[in-house]
């Protein structure tokens, strides 16, 4: 079967860095995504890796291991409005989008 | 334009309503989808159209039946829900469907509560 874990949730203080981790079992790979959902909202694009590396973007950065299954989320400079769920989700060999369940990130002041 | 717009925002309807909800697109996608999401969990796909046809129904009851008059128009027709059928619907679209890179671009989605 395909299967996808991420943490339920996780708690950090504003300013601090925080890393969400995600593995994987999928038929297949072509590609990992990590979206961002504000609660109540729609899931809106952070990262995508295919290649094995860290791919930086900002405050955030993404790394893949395809040879492990793994994956994580770097988020730096914690700030309040990133409170929110982190999605990730592979792209299996049919090209289909597996979603982990994702993590709740709560940030404290 | 790089937004999906999704109409109405909240939905009430009762068991025996007719309702649909709409979704429309100006960015040139020609891949468009249907997503249920509860709280707590990730979206779950309910349909996928390219190029205005349906290529993929992940086993949706018939209550829900999609519909794509345009590539940048993308309803979904709702006949006899149940109450569990309340959720939060997405639509979403991409540039292509069946490539790795495929970003999504999801709407702000309809929340829908059946009584």
């Amino acid at each position: 079967g395909q299967n996808i874990d991420q943490p339920t949730e996780m708690t950090a203080t504003e300013g601090a860095i925080v890393q969400i981790n995600c593995t994987y079992q999928t038929s297949g790979f072509n590609g990992l995504f990590w979206y961002q959902q504000h609660a109540g909202e729609a899931p809106t694009f952070l990262s995508y890796n295919v290649l094995d590396g860290l791919e930086e973007k900002g405050r955030f950065s993404s790394f893949l291991s395809r040879s492990k299954g793994y994956s994580y989320l770097l988020l730096k400079e914690l700030q309040m409005k990133d409170s929110a769920s982190y999605l990730c989700a592979v792209v299996d060999s049919n090209y289909q989008l597996i979603w982990g369940a994702g993590t709740k990130l709560i940030i404290k002041p | 334009d790089t937004e999906v717009t999704q109409t109405p925002k909240h939905l009430v309807m009762g068991m025996t309503n007719k309702k649909s909800l709409k979704c429309e697109q100006h960015m040139g996608h020609r891949a468009m989808y249907w997503y249920k999401q509860k709280a707590k969990k990730p979206p779950e796909l309910m349909f996928v159209y390219s190029y205005e046809k349906l290529s993929i129904n992940e086993s949706v009851p018939s209550r829900f039946s999609p519909e794509c008059p345009n590539s940048s128009l993308l309803n979904l027709h709702l006949h006899a829900l149940q109450p569990e059928d309340s959720a939060l619907y997405l639509c979403a679209s991409s540039q292509e469907m069946g490539s790795g890179a495929n970003v999504l671009t999801f709407g702000a989605g309809s929340r829908l509560t059946v009584l």
